[in-house]
């Protein structure tokens, strides 16, 4: 695609249930990598993939949270028995590999209530 | 010590001037240096990027890297309004790819 697409854009769920965020890169970039970003702060890095191999999940908080991207495409993070202090701006963002400069998505907004 | 560093701000200049945003990293082996811009409420936009020593400019912008003494800043010229946002300084460690930000640095333009 034109730009790298991620959804649900705007994410409510009680706290306990699991959410899957999507991101959709932009076509053709073998690096996709996800952030996370309270109020205020930078983008917090949780993990990243070339092409489907996860290179590097030192970010992820806790083992409630993982990460796929089976085809070397598209990729799913998964927040399972989510707490409220998940609640942010995930942000994913794809580059065409490696050291280049990254693009992001529109982020999703994920509230735990 | 955090991995980026910046002064988190507001950076206030008058609509005309130079901006100078700074960020200093302490990976002495990072390779790859990025500024983005954040509007509130949107996600991080590319502006600039460097990879060796010295200047670059792309149009109002320049960026200047200095890895002798881990510093890279960002000069915007003739300041706008439209400028105000925050800036977000990135880096690329080296011998892996992660990207590590600072905490950005809001940038207020006063007409």
């Amino acid at each position: 695609g034109a730009g790298v697409s991620q959804s649900p854009r705007y994410k409510v769920t009680k706290r306990g249930q699991d959410v899957a965020l999507r991101c959709d890169p932009i076509s053709g970039h073998v690096s996709l990598y996800w952030y996370r970003q309270a109020l205020g702060q930078g983008p917090e890095f949780l993990t990243y993939f070339n092409y489907e191999a996860q290179q590097d999940k030192s970010g992820l908080p806790n083992d409630r949270f993982s990460a796929e991207r089976p085809e070397g495409s598209i990729s799913t993070l998964t927040i399972q028995r989510t707490q409220q202090e998940d609640s942010a701006v995930y942000l994913c963002a794809s580059s065409l590999w490696g050291n280049t400069e990254a693009f992001f998505g529109q982020g999703t907004r994920l509230t735990v209530v | 010590q955090k991995e980026v560093e910046q002064n988190s701000g507001p950076l206030s200049v008058p609509e005309g001037a130079i901006a100078s945003l700074n960020c200093t990293y302490s990976d002495r082996g990072s390779q790859s240096f990025f500024w983005y811009r954040q509007y509130s409420g949107k996600s991080p936009e590319l502006i600039m990027f460097i990879y060796s020593n010295g200047d670059k400019e792309d149009g109002r912008f320049t960026a200047q890297l200095n890895k002798a003494s881990q510093y890279v800043s960002l000069l915007i010229r003739d300041s706008q309004p439209s400028d105000s946002a925050t800036y977000l300084c990135a880096v690329i460690g080296g011998g892996y790819q992660k990207v590590t930000f600072g905490i950005g640095t809001k940038l207020q333009v006063i007409p």
